[in-house]
């Protein structure tokens, strides 16, 4: 039972252009949301979360949406470098963290 | 610097062996994590400590056990018991209070090989 879901398993996007990560969630109970990015043979990051009393949580080039009623969270990366090429990992939170399966981005010079 | 260190990077496993993976952290953190992770899955919990000498069972604990002896030492012991061993093992430790208790912070993790 896959309580946090994140279907497209990967994204191509142009440097310079907004990337669009998102992520879909069952259990209405999650109370905060995370996002995390991870490059090959490391550990992830955290990157930016959001509470759920919140909409939209900004922070530089990111900005993570939250749409309760839809159970659907967003990661915005704008504008979007070649460094942010990693896998992107959503996770939600109650009582413990659950991860998503993670969407493999890569952005093209 | 304060983090999370993790070793080996890589380790091999004959069949039938038992193996320990290490995990130390430097933050003062009262909470630490294990996750395992395959090609095309999510971080999947196998055990988490949120104080010393106590421990819980995460989504997929069998064929796995740990130690919380100490504050910064999470060990994880891979056992013969378990099947299909082969993945990137995650340690992450997280504060329990200030800081919202979700956000972690993850070593750089071991690769474990079956041979």
């Amino acid at each position: 039972d896959q309580q946090v879901k994140q279907n497209s398993p990967s994204l191509s996007v142009q440097e310079g252009r907004i990337s669009i990560l998102n992520c879909d969630y069952t259990n209405s109970m999650f109370d905060y949301f995370l996002w995390y990015k991870k490059y090959p043979a490391e550990g992830p990051t955290f990157l930016i979360s959001i509470s759920s009393i919140k909409d939209k949580n900004e922070d530089g080039r990111f900005t993570v949406f939250l749409n309760k009623s839809a159970k659907h969270l967003s990661l915005h990366i704008v504008p979007s470098q070649p460094g942010d090429s990693a896998v992107y990992f959503c996770a939600a939170s109650y009582q413990k963290v659950t991860f998503g399966t993670g969407t493999k981005l890569q952005v093209i010079p | 610097d304060g983090g999370i260190t993790q070793s080996p990077k890589y380790l091999f496993r004959k069949e039938g062996q038992n193996v320990t993976l290490s995990c130390e952290q430097n933050l003062n953190h009262d909470a630490m994590y294990w996750y395992r992770q395959d090609p095309g899955q999510g971080l999947r919990l196998i055990y988490y400590s949120q104080i010393v000498n106590d421990f819980q069972k995460g989504d997929i604990a069998e064929g796995y056990s740990v130690s919380r002896e100490k504050k910064e030492s999470f060990p994880l012991t891979v056992t013969s018991a378990q099947k299909n061993p082969t993945a990137f093992y995650l340690c992450a430790s997280s504060p329990w209070e200030g800081e919202p208790q979700e956000t972690q912070y993850f070593g750089p993790g071991t690769r474990l090989l079956v041979l």
